[in-house]
This record gives structure tokens, C-alpha cells and sequence, in this order.
């Protein structure tokens, strides 16, 4: 089946720095790859995507890039801001597939928090 | 456009009791899943829908019914509350399309006594 690892959380930051969440995955098709912010009392918002080997999303400062070779999904951000503070997750679909493969498959979240 | 709309945003419940969450989406997406937020599990899939009248289980189906009798509504059953459905409940949609991204309703915090 399709499964997601999130490194584990949470993380604190302070203000400007930079800042890595890993991310790989398993998967038996071609995933698409997305990451999730969640802001606090809110819903997930989409905040970038891949959708082939090699393709970068980016959306805010915020980039990732679907490297197949190491079945990852690394999100990065160069400075990050207070308001980056939020929980961050990584998902994939399997568009190849049927039923509920082509629902997302999440990890368990990260939180990260920056400090000013 | 509102998108996904959820109600209602708290619900507590005593064990045994039934109740149905609502959810309504205005942008004719044809997909629609529920899922259940837990901390440090993610988000673990229900039930989804693939169109008006087809609906089929998630990762964690159990205690949960789902009927889809229009494109815009998909409304979630809990059938006799558990304290094990403690949760926060999120309603999405998706186009349909390749590569499947979904958008989030609010979310229901769920509290089972």
C-alpha cells in the first residue's frame, strides 16, 4: 500500500531561519506528492505540489522537490516568519490508481513554531 | 464560493447517542471524502464518494455511514458514539482530475463523554 513519513516534531525555529521538514514516501503507482499547512483552529490549505519526478512546487517561500531515486518530498524554506507557525503535512494521491488510492494518503504532521 | 462549508464547528456527545455532520461543497467537484484528524496520526480516511450515489470506506470505515444523494452534500452518520470517535472530523473535495487535490472544509471538533 501507500504510506507517508513526516520527520518527527515538533520544530522551533527562530525568526529568518531556514527551515527543512522531511518527507518520504512508499507507494505501488506514480504518486503525485502534496504538502498541507494547517494554521491553528483552521482547515488544511494546500501549499504546494508535485506531480512527476523532478517537478518542484512552491507557493509563499515555501519549495519542494519530488526526487524519485530517494522517494522524496523535502519541504524548505529559506527564511521563515512567525506567521509560518503551523502544523505541515505530507500527502500523496495515486492518480494511476482507483478507489481510494486516488484519496490522500497523509503522514502524521509536523509542527513547527518560529520564534521572533 | 464559499467551498467547503462544514457544520457544526463543536459537537459533544454522550456515548450511544447518533448524530449526522454536514458538509456541502459549490464547486460541482465530483470527489468527496471525509476524514479524522488524531494527533500524531495524520489524517486517516473514512469514507469517500466518486460521484452522486457512489459512495465507498476509507482506512477507518467502522461506527461511520455516508450517503451521497446529491453532488453538493455528503453528510456523515455516526451511528452510536463511541468515546473512541473523539476527534476532529474534515470534510473534502476534489475535482475528479488528475492529480486529485482536495480542498478542506473548517473542520467539526467532536467530543464523545
Amino acid at each position: 500500500g501507500n504510506s507517508v513519513t513526516q520527520m518527527e516534531g515538533p520544530v522551533t525555529l527562530s525568526e529568518e531561519a531556514f527551515l527543512t521538514i522531511n518527507c518520504t514516501y512508499t507507494a505501488t503507482g506514480y504518486p503525485s506528492l502534496f504538502w498541507y499547512v494547517q494554521y491553528p483552529g483552521e482547515g488544511l490549505q494546500l501549499l504546494l505540489k508535485a506531480t512527476k519526478a523532478d517537478d518542484k512546487g512552491s507557493n509563499k517561500g515555501f519549495e519542494a522537490t519530488y526526487r524519485k531515486e530517494t522517494t522524496s518530498f523535502h519541504l524548505e524554506k529559506g527564511s521563515v516568519q512567525v506567521s509560518d507557525s503551523a502544523v505541515y503535512f505530507c500527502a500523496l494521491s495515486d492518480p494511476g490508481s482507483s478507489g481510494s488510492a486516488r484519496q490522500l494518503t497523509f503522514g502524521s504532521g509536523t509542527q513547527l513554531t518560529v520564534l521572533p | 464560493n464559499a467551498g467547503v462549508t462544514q457544520t457544526p464547528k463543536f459537537q459533544v456527545l454522550k456515548t450511544g447517542q447518533s448524530m449526522t455532520l454536514q458538509c456541502a461543497q459549490d464547486m460541482n467537484h465530483e470527489y468527496m471524502s471525509w476524514y479524522r484528524q488524531d494527533p500524531g496520526m495524520g489524517l486517516r480516511l473514512i469514507h469517500y464518494s466518486v460521484g452522486a450515489g457512489i459512495t465507498d470506506q476509507g482506512e477507518v470505515p467502522n461506527g461511520y455511514n455516508v450517503s451521497r444523494s446529491t453532488t453538493e452534500d455528503f453528510p456523515l452518520r455516526l451511528l452510536s458514539a463511541a468515546p473512541s470517535q473523539t476527534s476532529v472530523y474534515f470534510c473534502a473535495s476534489s475535482s475528479g482530475f488528475p492529480p486529485y487535490e482536495q480542498y478542506f472544509g473548517p473542520g467539526t471538533r467532536l467530543t464523545v463523554t
